[in-house]
């Protein structure tokens, strides 16, 4: 199974934009970036997703290398809200051992 | 539409014993699978369920098991206990599995300690 590699901790001040990086240098033509987030006491939550090309929705925007060996998840206006563990996963459609990893935890400073 | 549930929330055991986790997809969703996270490891997978059928399996002892029922429902089951179980398990949902692609929806996770 291709792995993600994250940093384990980032710090953003409340408004400013977060670049969380994922290194992804074995993944296969035919895997997904997938990222979800873990707000405290809960479970994870997705958050966006993407192939090849850059995404957008109402959290976040995934940029996506040309190699496709690394993503980046940004949020454009970091809040308290978002302070969580924030996990990069590799996923074709079929059935997988997914692992999750120990994420990038992210504190947001107001 | 209500979301993955799980339960019980907590459960607190002895070395030896055995336990069973139950979880409830979300309507219409088929795909069942269950993750152990502790602080050291983080997110680990334990395996999937689709069509009442293992799909994949994790790296994990054969005191993990599971099943799925018609309804989707699926349980997992710990059997002789061991104090490095303690961790929260978390089911979480999909649509389909297979070809398909499509986001997992995770529950609130079940509490596990043993003693």
């Amino acid at each position: 199974d291709a792995k993600t590699t994250q940093p384990n901790s980032m710090e953003s001040n409340e408004e400013e934009p977060v670049h969380l990086p994922c290194n992804h240098s074995t993944i296969s033509g035919t895997d997904y970036i997938h990222w979800y987030r873990q707000l405290p006491s809960q479970g994870p939550e997705y958050v966006i997703h993407g192939l090849t090309s850059n995404v957008n929705n109402r959290m976040a925007s995934l940029a996506i290398a040309e190699d496709r060996k690394s993503s980046t998840l940004i949020l454009h206006r970091a809040t308290l809200r978002d302070a969580a563990v924030y996990y990069c996963i590799l996923r074709e459609g079929g059935y997988q051992k997914v692992t999750f990893g120990i994420g990038t935890k992210l504190q947001v400073i107001p | 539409k209500a979301g993955v549930t799980q339960t019980p929330r907590y459960l607190i055991k002895t070395r030896g014993q055995q336990v069973t986790l139950s979880c409830s997809p979300i309507s219409g969703h088929r795909s069942v699978s269950w993750y152990q996270q502790t602080p050291g490891q983080g997110l680990q997978f334990l395996f999937e369920y689709f069509s009442e059928t293992q799909r994949n399996k994790g790296n994990f002892p054969g005191r993990f098991s599971g099943r799925q029922f018609s309804n989707s429902r699926s349980e997992m089951n710990v059997s002789t206990l061991e104090l490095g179980d303690s961790a929260l398990y978390l089911c979480a949902s999909r649509l389909a599995g297979g070809s398909s692609y499509n986001e997992q929806f995770f529950g609130p996770g079940t509490r596990l300690t043993v003693l």
